[in-house]
């Protein structure tokens, strides 16, 4: 079966303007997370959603966003982008409360600011 | 404030030596924990996990030990193979806690590097 797709893969853009990414879980899947990887920082959640609705939100500031669709694809935005937003997005698929189980992470959005 | 941590940036073994990978966590509520392997610019790939019920688990060359009262778990790999050399990353979950979520909070990880 389908593995979790994020696209795109690269990403460059331009201090002060915003950017959406994408993912796909695997079928079946309703949860969907998201996390940045820095250097030095490891990989840091962002937030969960679930059923279209956040479930959980990490200590991040307001200008990053999500959504979820009915049908589990997952979005999240940033806006105003700062140069220490330079990090690979990674999104996690799984079924309900199962980190233990199944949960499976894509190969990421490599964005970097300029 | 680092609840997870992996104070060894980089470890560096011998092909068919043991690599032992060490991760310290402060919250008592975290009560799961897993290890990831990850390459460059590819999501993490699960290894292996243990529940804090346990002190072991153990999968082919990879056995997890998990030390509750001192709070520390370490990743033991014997023998080490040169396919082994990635970053390694620790990672735990409040399962049984604040409902059913998926949410992880990993170390800053261990590259491990496996010498021929």
């Amino acid at each position: 079966k389908a593995g979790v797709t994020q696209t795109p893969r690269y990403l460059i853009k331009t201090r002060g303007q915003q950017v959406t990414l994408s993912c796909s879980p695997i079928s079946g899947h309703r949860s969907v997370s998201w996390y940045q990887q820095t250097p030095g920082q490891g990989l840091q959640f962002l937030f969960e959603y679930f059923s279209e609705t956040q479930r959980n939100k990490g200590n991040f500031p307001g200008r990053f966003s999500g959504r979820q669709f009915s049908n589990s694809r997952s979005e999240m935005n940033v806006s105003t982008l700062e140069l220490g937003d330079s990090a690979l997005y990674l999104c996690a698929s799984g079924l309900d409360g199962s980190v233990n189980y199944g949960y499976t992470f894509g190969s990421g959005t490599r964005l970097t600011v300029v | 404030d680092q609840q997870v941590k992996q104070n060894s940036p980089s470890l560096s073994v011998q092909e068919g030596r043991i690599s032992i990978l060490n991760c310290d966590y402060t919250n008592s509520m975290f009560d799961y924990f897993l290890w990831y392997k990850k390459y460059p610019a590819e999501g993490p790939t699960f290894l292996i996990s243990i529940s804090s019920i346990k002190d072991k688990n153990e999968d082919g060359r990879f056995t997890v030990f998990l030390n509750k009262s001192a709070k520390h778990l370490s990743l033991h790999i014997v023998p080490s193979q040169p396919g082994d050399s990635a970053v390694y990353f620790c990672a735990a979950s409040a399962v049984g806690y604040g409902g059913a979520t998926n949410k992880l909070i990993f170390g800053t990880g261990t590259l491990l590097a496996v010498q021929p």
